[in-house]
């Protein structure tokens, strides 16, 4: 089945230590977004890729980073996370074809994030 | 500036009643509007839409309407089943590649 993976599932780091997250699709989707969900709130998105195009949220902390090697991957890395950096991490992907297509994004199953 | 919110967090219903789920927007560029829906452990999955051209979307049980005057759209599930327990999130978007969601409300079906 086509879809999105996210590794790992769960993810413990400590304060400052910096921390990579994984998303992979099969979807051969061009575009990738990394969101962030703290508890209660709604998914906050990061950044997205267009194909090798980078797309930064203006309020996005220079704390984080993102690479997309190739099509199927994409990281979402974390150069010194601090304790408000605790949430899960979604993933998704979507196609740009047509405005319907480009708007329904498929999302992994997200990374928890602990920082200790 | 939370432009989609959701004022409900949480939502119970007798199985086989009607579920109605709310959300409102204040970006009046808004033109597409999504429900994605989520159980544990997993990611959000797309549910349904709606373009601002139109005021109603249904599929199956499930209906989505827009009022763009009053810049509100809900979600109807009727009739609701057990299987629908899960938290409902509404999102909207300007552009491509650029949408907003809002907090979620998660909904109770009890049988």
């Amino acid at each position: 089945d086509a879809m999105v993976i996210q590794n790992p599932r769960y993810q413990v780091t400590q304060f400052g230590k910096p921390v990579t997250l994984s998303c992979s699709q099969t979807l051969n989707h061009n575009v990738m977004y990394w969101y962030q969900q703290k508890s209660s709130q709604a998914p906050k998105l990061l950044f997205h890729y267009y194909d090798k195009d980078f797309n930064n949220e203006a309020d996005t902390p220079d704390n984080f980073q993102s690479r997309r090697p190739n099509t199927s991957f994409c990281f979402l890395d974390i150069r010194s996370p601090g304790l408000g950096d605790a949430a899960m991490y979604l993933c998704a992907t979507s196609s740009p074809s047509g405005r319907a297509a480009a708007d329904t994004q498929y999302f992994g199953p997200g990374t928890r994030l602990t920082v200790l | 500036d939370q432009q989609v919110k959701q004022n409900s967090p949480s939502l119970s219903v007798q199985e086989g009643r009607i579920s109605i789920l709310n959300c409102d927007y204040t970006n009046s560029m808004f033109d597409y509007f999504l429900w994605y829906k989520k159980y544990p452990a997993e990611g959000p999955t797309f549910l349904i839409s709606i373009s601002s051209i139109k005021d109603k979307n249904e599929d199956g049980r499930f209906t989505v309407f827009l009022n763009k005057s009053a810049k509100h759209l809900s979600l109807h599930i009727v009739p609701s089943q057990p299987g629908d327990s899960a938290v409902y999130f509404c999102a909207a978007s300007a552009s491509h590649n650029d949408m907003r969601f809002g907090a979620g409300t998660r909904l109770t079906v009890k049988p």
